[in-house]
């Protein structure tokens, strides 16, 4: 089977940096995603590593560590509209990968 | 918006009835999943289709079903409803398989309360 870790929730501030961890056990791995839902919304695609190292996309980045079976997220420069939900994703088996999703990390950005 | 769309938006039904959730991808896609998500809780993957096909099963039950039309798009099927089932179901779509990027795009959901 496959499990995705991650804390289920982290408080910051206004222009501070972020970290969301993401530990996965999973029996085919073929890339971690990250992914941002807002209250009542529908999930957005925010990063993609297939390979180790750090992918950096604006403000966010995200690292894999494919030996420690371990990911993050880092938001950098807090914004109150980074106040949401932050998933990862295990896209796994192979030909057609489905896309497994931890349980997710509430993300509060106070003033 | 990501071109997904999703009816009906809300739905509210009884225990032991059947409802059916639409879903048309995006243009071009050619896979749909199906992706639960209850209250404060991650989401659950479903099922994915592939060109009409069945081609990945998660934690669906048996009480419901799935279906890709020719035209692309897919249909969930949920029967026998309790009150556990009540939950945003999404659809997403993609290219083929999860993309080379692990991209999905999701549409908007439809809120089921089963009372």
């Amino acid at each position: 089977g496959q499990s995705l870790e991650q804390p289920s929730e982290v408080t910051a501030v206004e222009g501070a940096i972020v970290q969301i961890n993401c530990t996965y056990q999973t029996s085919g791995f073929y890339g971690l995603s990250w992914y941002q839902q807002h209250d009542g919304g529908a999930p957005t695609f925010l990063s993609y590593n297939g390979l180790d190292g750090l992918e950096e996309t604006g403000r966010f980045s995200s690292f894999l560590s494919r030996s420690d079976s371990y990911g993050y997220l880092l938001l950098q420069e807090l914004q109150m509209k980074d106040s949401a939900s932050y998933f990862c994703a295990v896209r796994e088996g192979q030909g057609f990968q489905k896309l497994v999703f931890g349980t997710g990390t509430r993300l509060l950005v106070s003033p | 918006d990501s071109g997904v769309t999703q009816t009906p938006k809300h739905l509210i039904t009884a225990t032991g009835q059947r409802v059916t959730l639409r879903c048309s991808p995006r243009s071009g896609d050619l896979s749909v999943y199906w992706y639960q998500q209850s209250l404060d809780q991650g989401l659950q993957f479903l099922i994915q289709y592939y060109n009409g096909e069945e081609r990945a099963k998660g934690n669906i039950l048996e009480r419901f079903s799935a279906q890709q039309f020719p035209d692309l798009h897919s249909e969930l099927n949920l029967s026998s409803l309790e009150l556990g089932d009540s939950a945003l179901y999404f659809c997403a779509s993609s290219v083929a398989g999860a993309s080379n990027t692990g991209e999905l795009f999701f549409g908007e959901g439809s809120r089921l309360t089963v009372l």
